[in-house]
């Protein structure tokens, strides 16, 4: 089945403790993406990246890393989260140009205290 | 890629049309309008993008105006599984940069 997955799925963690989610692709899409979603601000783009070793900055970078090193991959980084980065984060992955239809992945709850 | 103004809710009958329209003014030649929608707290889901031709397909209709400042979504019938927040989105296509969701307008089927 054709699916982008994302683990954990909840995660409780303590302010800069480093943690990482995973983000996996099975439909060998070249774009993936990872978003965050708060009340009131709607979805916001974290990171991007348009292939293997390419990636970019979204609106709300900051405090995010990211890496593309495998096509179906893509793992969001927080090397020292604080706690206004509880959110609700997804992933989404599409074909390529002129394919940008995005599949996004079952959502990862994350708190942070 | 242009802004987009949507009504922050609209309420529908179970089984009537849902018209859910769309703003983007600002619109250029070579943006096309998409939308996608997002139920309770999943993962948004795509429904249909066009560029200046109305398109249809399994889930909705997409209407574009003539001068294409505006759209509307149709969901020919709704159910209450429609209700959702539905996303209006105007970029370029081809262009592999930011995608901006915006706040996106809270349809509520009732029955």
């Amino acid at each position: 089945e054709a699916q982008v997955t994302q683990n954990p799925r909840y995660l409780i963690t303590v302010t800069g403790k480093k943690l990482t989610v995973t983000c996996s692709q099975n439909m060998n899409h070249e774009y993936m993406s990872w978003y965050r979603q708060d009340p009131g601000l709607g979805l916001r783009q974290i990171y991007y990246s348009m292939n293997v070793e390419v990636t970019d900055k979204g609106d709300v970078p900051e405090g995010y890393k990211v890496s593309r090193k495998e096509k179906r991959n893509f793992p969001l980084i927080l090397e020292s989260p604080s706690p206004n980065q509880t959110s609700l984060y997804f992933c989404a992955s599409s074909l390529g140009p002129g394919k940008e239809t995005q599949y996004f992945g079952p959502g990862t709850r994350l708190l942070v205290l | 890629d242009a802004k987009t103004t949507q009504p922050p809710s609209m309420d529908c009958a179970e089984g009537r049309a849902a018209n859910l329209p769309c703003n983007h003014s600002t619109i250029s030649g070579n943006e096309y309008v998409y939308w996608y929608r997002q139920i309770h707290s999943q993962g948004p889901q795509y429904i249909i993008h066009g560029l200046k031709n109305n398109e249809t397909n399994e889930m909705a209709s997409l209407i574009i105006t003539e001068d294409r400042k505006s759209s509307t979504l149709i969901l020919p019938h709704a159910t209450l599984r429609d209700t959702a927040v539905y996303y209006c989105i105007v970029r370029v296509r081809y262009n592999f940069n930011k995608f901006y969701f915006g706040s996106g307008t809270k349809l509520n089927v009732k029955p």
